[in-house]
């Protein structure tokens, strides 16, 4: 089975770079999403690792290191838009739905 | 494009009484996805499709809920009879071939009284 666990909440200031670490237990997995969701909306698409390493996306990156069972996305010079929670989550092998961590809210202050 | 249209948005309904959600995934997607959110269990697949063919269904609570995909346009998720347990948001979602981008829904906030 997946088990993906996140912290659950994480506070930072605006301009500052934040890290949110995903730790997983898995069998197998195709690689590692990254989905934001703000209050009262839907989860929206950030990025994803289907290798090891890093991955950019303007403010954003994400990091993979299977060797570890391990990752983590990246937020940099933080906005108060930032805020809401994030959740990484997996594809099992021979399964196209995703297994989602319990998420972690982000919370920026001024 | 108008995106992953779901609707009711807001359900208020009463225990025991049907409770129908409905899904328009993006156009030309052929995986369909429904998922269950709530505090206590976090985000939670239910069942998904492909190409209107229910793959896995191994998240449906119980016999009470049941999905329908009569077409690549549509689908639905029925709750009969309907329990204050099932209080939650449910989302759908469409991605497309081997793409690993889902898109959501707005997600249907179902409260069971």
């Amino acid at each position: 089975g997946q088990s993906l666990e996140q912290p659950s909440e994480v506070t930072a200031v605006e301009g500052a770079i934040v890290q949110i670490n995903c730790t997983y237990q898995t069998s197998g997995f195709y690689g590692l999403s990254w989905y934001q969701q703000h209050d009262g909306g839907a989860p929206t698409f950030l990025s994803y690792n289907g290798l090891d390493g890093l991955e950019e996306t303007g403010r954003f990156s994400s990091f993979l290191s299977r060797s570890d069972s391990y990752g983590y996305l990246l937020l940099q010079e933080l906005q108060m838009k930032d805020s809401a929670s994030y959740f990484c989550a997996v594809r099992p092998p021979g399964r196209r739905a995703l297994t989602f961590g319990s998420g972690t809210r982000l919370q920026v202050q001024p | 494009d108008a995106g992953v249209i779901q609707s009711p948005r807001h359900e208020v309904t009463e225990m025991g009484q049907e409770v129908t959600l409905r899904c328009k995934p993006i156009s030309g997607h052929d995986y369909l996805f429904w998922y269950r959110q709530t505090m206590m269990r976090g985000l939670e697949l239910l069942i998904y499709f492909n190409n209107n063919v229910p793959i896995d269904d191994s998240g449906m609570p119980e016999d009470r809920f049941s999905a329908k995909m009569p077409n690549a346009s549509f689908s639905t998720l029925k709750i009969q009879p309907s329990e204050p347990r099932d209080s939650a948001v449910y989302f759908c979602a469409s991605s497309l071939g081997q793409g690993e981008t889902q898109y959501f829904g707005p997600g249907t906030r179902l409260l069971v009284l």
